[in-house]
Formats: structure tokens, C-alpha cells, sequence
């Protein structure tokens, strides 16, 4: 079975600029996480998607924003680049988030991205 | 809200030796718990979960983590370190078994020969 797959993987932006970021989540799950990590914030939960709704966010800008598709791709998009958005940007996707038990999160290898 | 935090920043044994690292919680609920593991350039990995069952819990690559609400821990050990543990390690908590999770600031294992 295939894994999570993120595009692009690498991708150079400058300040003022926007971007779109695209996670294909396993074949099955219909949930899909994004996570930021940089080095002096670690890793933080940017928002989550399940059946192209979004069902939980945290704590950042409305700069950034996502979606999710029928067949559960996800993406998310950052407007108006500043510098400390250079970041390694995860997606996560599980099975099912069905509130009675935890459905384990399998990540992909992260897009970077760096605003110059 | 819930929060994590790591005690230790980076961590260096010598391989053959235990492996221990710890991790303290926050949690108005009854949370689930997790260790994740980042090799470079990969993403990352689930090691172990707890999840109100088991205390104790066994997770692959021989590694363990005891929950103790007393002591609001769940630390990571492993008996004996092997070169490819080498990588961040990450401690995790979710409230309500929802998939907002958050987690620690990671801690660096570097196992020496």
C-alpha cells in the first residue's frame, strides 16, 4: 500500500508570494492532518479535514488555509509568504476518526519550504 | 489545552547501554499518549500509544513507555541501544481521542559506539 505522498517536496518562494501544497493521503483514510516544523517552534498542528470539512485548528494566522477533495487529497495554502513560514510542512492521514478510539497517524516525508 | 514537554533536549548513550527519555504532560482529560520517531529527511513514525488501556506499553524496535498519571510522565525506554535509534524523538498528547495533537520540542538520541 502506498504511503502518504506530498508535493513538492522542496519548493523556494519569496516573501509576498503565496502557496499550495498537496498531500495524497493513504488509500482508505479520509482524515488528513498539517503540521508545521520549524527548528525554534517545533511542531505544531496547523488544522485537520475529514470528509472535506475541517474539524479542528490551531493556532495560527488565517493566512493559512486548506481544503480537502472528495477522494480525501488534501491542500493547504499559505498567502502573503513571510519569512519565518520557511518551514517543513507535514501532512498526516488516519482511517476514520470515529471519537471512540484513536486511528494511528502515518506521515508523509514533509514539503520544505523556504521564503527568501 | 493540553501540552507536552521533554525534559531533555538531546540525549547520548553508548550503544548496548538503556535508553531513557523522559516526557511530562498536561491534560485537563483523560489523554492519549505517543512517541514518534523522526529519522533525518523522513517523516515521522509511530514507536508506541497509549490509549487508557495498559499502563505499560510496548511499542517496536523494542522500545517501551509506562504511563503514570501520579506522575504525569510517559517516558521512552528501550534496554539497550542500537546505532540505527539514532533520531529525534517526539512525545505527543491528544485530548478526547481527536486528531488535534500536540507535541513536545523532540529530544536528539545520539547513540555512540
Amino acid at each position: 500500500k502506498a504511503g502518504v505522498t506530498q508535493t513538492p517536496r522542496y519548493l523556494i518562494k519569496t516573501r509576498g508570494q503565496q502557496v499550495t501544497l498537496s498531500c495524497s493521503p493513504i488509500s482508505g483514510h479520509r482524515s488528513v492532518s498539517w503540521y508545521q516544523q520549524t527548528p525554534g517552534q517545533g511542531l505544531q498542528f496547523l488544522f485537520e479535514y475529514f470528509s472535506e470539512t475541517q474539524r479542528n485548528k490551531g493556532n495560527f494566522p488565517g493566512r493559512f488555509s486548506g481544503r480537502q477533495f472528495s477522494n480525501s487529497r488534501s491542500e493547504m495554502n499559505v498567502s502573503t509568504l513571510e519569512l519565518g513560514d520557511s518551514a517543513l510542512y507535514l501532512c498526516a492521514s488516519s482511517l476514520i476518526w470515529t471519537g471512540a478510539s484513536y486511528n494511528e497517524q502515518f506521515f508523509g516525508p514533509g514539503t520544505r519550504l523556504t521564503v527568501l | 489545552a493540553q501540552s507536552v514537554t521533554q525534559l531533555d533536549s538531546h540525549v547520548s548513550v553508548s550503544e548496548g547501554t538503556p535508553v531513557l527519555l523522559r516526557c511530562n504532560y498536561s491534560s485537563s482529560y483523560s489523554p492519549s499518549l505517543f512517541w514518534y520517531v523522526q529519522h533525518p529527511n523522513k517523516g515521522l513514525q509511530l514507536l508506541l500509544k497509549y490509549t487508557s488501556a495498559a499502563t505499560l506499553v510496548k511499542g517496536i524496535n523494542g522500545f517501551e513507555a509506562e504511563f503514570k498519571k501520579s506522575e504525569t510522565s510517559f517516558h521512552l525506554t528501550k534496554p539497550s541501544a542500537h546505532m540505527s535509534d539514532a533520531a529525534e524523538y517526539f512525545c505527543v498528547v491528544s485530548e478526547n481521542n481527536n486528531n488535534d495533537m500536540r507535541f513536545g520540542a523532540g529530544t536528539r538520541l545520539t547513540v555512540k559506539p
